[in-house]
């Protein structure tokens, strides 16, 4: 295991719900990332946060609203998902918010909540 | 703008012989290229990463990536492909050192068979 947990692992919505997808690391990193993986397309990066703090959102819709209380933990709210929507979120942490790749650092990665949109 | 692409959707070998999944770039500077594995119901799990200016790259569970100068390319190789190496593969680069992203390819669906 990479020390990075999701829960759920499978989640089915309707458009009007809300909910929640939670993400959390044991490796004491500062950042950490939501990514949407959809079949057949590049991972995008949706959000990044370094030591709480939002660093990144890569015009994402407003229906997806992040939260990182503490560098542990990081959440993803959704609110009147569209059923395009659906995909495989990806947590992910790294030591720091700017990866020195040459140094060793890298980017650890949960394993996804299965977000299914009706 | 940075491109990455994975022209294979899906590679098939047979248990035992040499595999190679392939991935091209376009990105200026001098960018670090990464490959990641994911099995079913599993993260991205992190393979190996190659510099510029490196030439063989030993990763985990005996894969290699050797840049190929004519396109550029840093494909990703085991000489003997084993059924438990059947996954999803990607590669991801970056632009320079102090980043905060990859860019991802779309994949490469692996199946080796017995």
């Amino acid at each position: 295991e990479t020390g990075v947990t999701q829960t759920p692992r499978h989640l089915v919505m309707g458009m009007t719900n809300k909910k929640s997808l939670k993400c959390e690391q044991h490796l004491g990193h500062n950042a950490m990332y939501w990514y949407k993986q959809s079949a057949k397309k590049p991972l995008e990066l949706m959000f990044v946060y370094s030591l709480e703090e939002r660093v990144e959102n890569n015009s994402v819709p407003s229906r997806f609203s992040p939260e990182c209380p503490n560098s542990s933990h990081l959440f993803l709210h959704l609110h009147t998902l569209q059923p395009e929507d659906s995909a495989l979120y990806l947590c992910a942490s790294s030591q720091e918010g700017l990866i020195r790749w040459d140094s060793g650092d890298t980017q650890y990665f949960g394993p996804g909540t299965r977000l299914t949109v009706l | 703008a940075q491109s990455v692409a994975q022209p294979e959707d899906q590679v098939n070998v047979a248990e035992g012989n040499p595999l190679t999944v392939k991935c091209t770039y376009s990105v200026s500077g001098n960018p670090y290229l990464f490959w990641y594995v994911q099995y079913p119901n599993r993260g991205l799990q992190f393979l190996l990463k190659y510099i510029t200016g490196d030439n063989l790259v030993k990763g985990s569970y005996g894969f290699e990536a050797e840049f190929n100068k004519s396109q550029p390319s840093v494909p990703l190789k085991k000489p003997s492909a084993l059924v438990s190496d059947s996954a999803l593969y990607f590669c991801a680069v970056s632009p320079q050192t102090g980043a905060n992203n990859l860019f991802f390819g779309t994949g490469t669906r692996l199946t080796v068979i017995p």
